[in-house]
């Protein structure tokens, strides 16, 4: 079974200031796949970025940018140049394995950007 | 904009209501999803259909009848429910069950707020 460790509960950022939300995982599958999600008060589940076990490069997506440390097991959202639109919950995830549609989550960080 | 598309935004039911969610995606996926989210949690797994048949149920109560009338809708049929169902049901889907790819995100709606009164 994997699972996701998200140890922040709720997090601050400045205006225009970079902020950097925290994920670890835990899975045995060689395969898999990590996930963003930001969940404004709307409700709506926005995929941010995605990054493959098997890949070289962090991945980056404007202004999203994912740390991978796969030794580590840690799959940090670094956010550049927050916005007050970025405040939301942001949801970690992972999908693992052949034939799998489970997509395991973190329980979240709320990140609120202060103007 | 999401391309995952959910109606009704808002519902307001009564324990003896039948009411149906529906969800439409125009991105070709074959694997559909419902998912049902709690405040303050995060979203859990309810039902999986591929190609069009329903592959996963989480041991989700029978007032729960989801509903793959073709590749690009998913309805879930809302009967007796109880006033702890009351939550955020999000729709996604992918393209397939394949495993983690890049082109295999799951991609999800706006979700539909249930409230059973």
């Amino acid at each position: 079974a994997q699972k996701i460790t998200q140890t922040q509960p709720g997090m601050f950022v400045q205006e225009k200031e970079a902020v950097t939300l925290d994920c670890t995982y835990d899975t045995s599958d060689p395969s898999y796949g990590l996930f963003w999600y930001k969940q404004p008060s709307s409700g709506e589940m926005i995929f941010l970025i995605y990054q493959g076990s098997y890949d070289q490069q962090n991945a980056t997506e404007g202004r999203y940018s994912l740390n991978f440390q796969k030794a580590r097991k840690s799959a940090n959202l670094v956010i550049s140049a927050s916005q007050l639109g970025d405040s939301a919950m942001y949801f970690c995830a992972i999908r693992t394995g052949a034939g799998s549609y489970q997509l395991t989550f973190g329980k979240g960080t709320k990140l609120s950007v202060i103007p | 904009d999401t391309e995952v598309t959910q109606t009704p935004k808002h519902l307001v039911m009564g324990m003896t209501n039948k009411k149906s969610l529906k969800c439409e995606q125009h991105m070709g996926h074959r694997a559909m999803y419902w998912y049902k989210q709690k405040a303050k949690k995060p979203p859990e797994l309810m039902f999986v259909y591929s190609y069009e048949k329903l592959s996963i149920n989480e041991s989700v109560p029978s007032r729960f009848s989801p509903e793959c009338p073709n590749s690009s809708l998913l309805n879930l049929h809302l009967h007796a429910l109880q006033p702890e169902d009351s939550a955020l049901y999000l729709c996604a889907s992918s393209q397939d069950s394949a495993p983690a790819r890049r082109g295999n995100t799951i991609y999800f709606g706006e979700g539909s707020w249930l409230t059973v009164v």
